[in-house]
């Protein structure tokens, strides 16, 4: 089992492009997780996914959109990147929306200049 | 080396020795505290959990203290091993709720 896995590892985005980062989950799990980490802040809960065709806005939703593909695969997508979205991204599934026990990924360093 | 009361963003610890990771969380109405461990350039990777109605849970060289009258969560690594060097992160979740809040982090780094 890979786990969860993400894509990319690495990305530099110049302000007010777009990019779709990608997340995918081999356990069979139900509920998918986006969040950001930032210096010092630990992780902030961006969007969820309690289960296969829900999505719901976390803590810090704006700026962001999100797609469950299929039970597997969970997106998030900056339409317009700002510098202020310059973190790194960690995807993480649980086995359904009770699980406290969370699983991530190896998270992706997104830069916008 | 120890961190006690205070919640300390970085422990430096002595290899052989105990360490002591302090976490303040914030709501008393949570019911289960997880402590994750990040290692450098990976994600955060579940330790030990307890639920609110414990107030001591042992692992494999790991003991997670709970204590709600002072909202106090606290990890001990006992025998501390190069290998233990990381970012340790506590999250709790709202009985009510699914989501996880996770506090900033500690930064232990064990000398040699």
């Amino acid at each position: 089992n890979a786990g969860v896995t993400q894509t990319p590892k690495f990305q530099v985005l110049k302000t007010g492009q777009s990019m779709t980062l990608q997340c995918a989950q081999d356990m069979n799990h139900n509920s998918m997780y986006w969040y950001r980490q930032d210096p010092g802040m630990g992780l902030r809960l961006i969007y969820y996914s309690a289960s296969e065709g829900t999505t719901d806005k976390g803590e810090v939703p704006n700026g962001y959109n999100v797609s469950r593909l299929n039970k597997r695969e969970f997106s998030l997508r900056l339409e317009s990147a700002a510098p202020s979205q310059t973190s790194v991204y960690f995807c993480a599934s649980s086995a359904d929306r009770t699980s406290y026990e969370q699983y991530f990924g190896p998270g992706t360093r997104l830069t916008v200049t | 080396g120890e961190s006690v009361g205070l919640h300390l963003p970085t422990l430096s610890v002595q290899e052989g020795d105990n360490s002591i990771i302090n976490c303040a969380y914030s709501n008393s109405a949570s019911d289960y505290f997880i402590w994750y461990k990040q290692e450098s350039g990976k994600g955060p990777q579940f330790i030990i959990d307890i639920r609110s109605n414990m107030d001591k849970r042992q692992g494999q060289r790991v003991t997670v203290l709970l204590n709600k009258t002072v909202k106090h969560l606290s990890l001990q690594i006992a025998a501390t091993q190069p290998g233990d060097s990381a970012v340790y992160f506590c999250a709790e979740r709202l009985s009510n709720d699914y989501k996880l809040s996770f506090g900033a982090g500690t930064t232990v780094t064990v000398r040699a």
